[in-house]
């Protein structure tokens, strides 16, 4: 099965300075990644997705790449605030309907 | 957007009761629905996949008569943690996939927090 390993666990950065969080996987066959923001007590909010027929994706302060043939994609956040502060989860899928399979989790603290 | 909505967001229980939690998709039919445990500082682990109209198909380890999983329309499903332990007590959340979403949408509730006393 696929599995998703995700990097680092932990990251501190000051406010404004960027945050980049990577994630591998192992299944060549999944073509979906979306990433997650968790914050604390709550269930898990979609933050942006990248499809495989895709590179690079931006919203706003949020960029996600994606290298098919390495199999990693990674998180990029600009400008960090504080409320940006949570974890984040990288995942992976196949198909719609399939089941998720995450990474590890990023606990993210921003200093103001 | 697609909205789940999940409860009841915290519940206390005895040891030895059932607890019931509910999943609905409030604005999308939800066509699978899946139920995950995440302890702290852990990543989601699956627990069940359900089907709408078909039995759910649970994840290794977990035990299908402990933890009783209900899908018997497109907009709700539900979780029943039956004889609860100290050891159950965790947190729920729910996440669904379904028709009226984009193609790859999984929109995940809100969580339940549930201790067992």
């Amino acid at each position: 099965g696929e599995n998703v390993e995700q990097h680092p666990s932990t990251l501190s950065v000051q406010e404004g300075d960027s945050a980049v969080i990577k994630c591998t996987y192992s299944d060549s066959a999944s073509n979906y990644f979306p990433w997650y923001k968790q914050e604390l007590g709550k269930g898990p909010q979609l933050i942006i997705d990248i499809r495989s027929n895709v590179g690079e994706k931006k919203d706003q302060r949020i960029a996600v790449t994606l290298n098919k043939t390495a199999k990693h994609f990674s998180l990029h956040i600009t400008e960090t605030q504080p409320e940006d502060s949570a974890v984040y989860f990288c995942a992976a899928i196949k198909a719609a309907g399939n089941k998720l399979t995450f990474g590890g989790g990023t606990r993210v603290l921003v200093k103001p | 957007g697609a909205v789940v909505s999940q409860h009841p967001s915290r519940v206390i229980c005895k040891s030895g009761t059932s607890v019931k939690i509910e999943c609905r998709s409030l604005d999308f039919q939800a066509t699978t629905m899946f139920w995950y445990r995440q302890f702290p500082k852990q990543s989601l682990m699956l627990m069940a996949t359900s089907n709408e109209g078909s039995k759910a198909t649970y994840e290794q380890g977990v035990e299908k008569d402990k933890f009783l999983i209900n899908h018997a329309s497109l907009t709700l499903s539900t979780l029943t943690v039956t004889s609860a332990h100290p050891e159950d007590s965790s947190f729920y959340i729910c996440s669904a996939s379904g028709t009226g979403v984009t193609n790859y949408g999984y929109t995940f509730g809100s969580g339940t927090r549930l201790t067992v006393v």
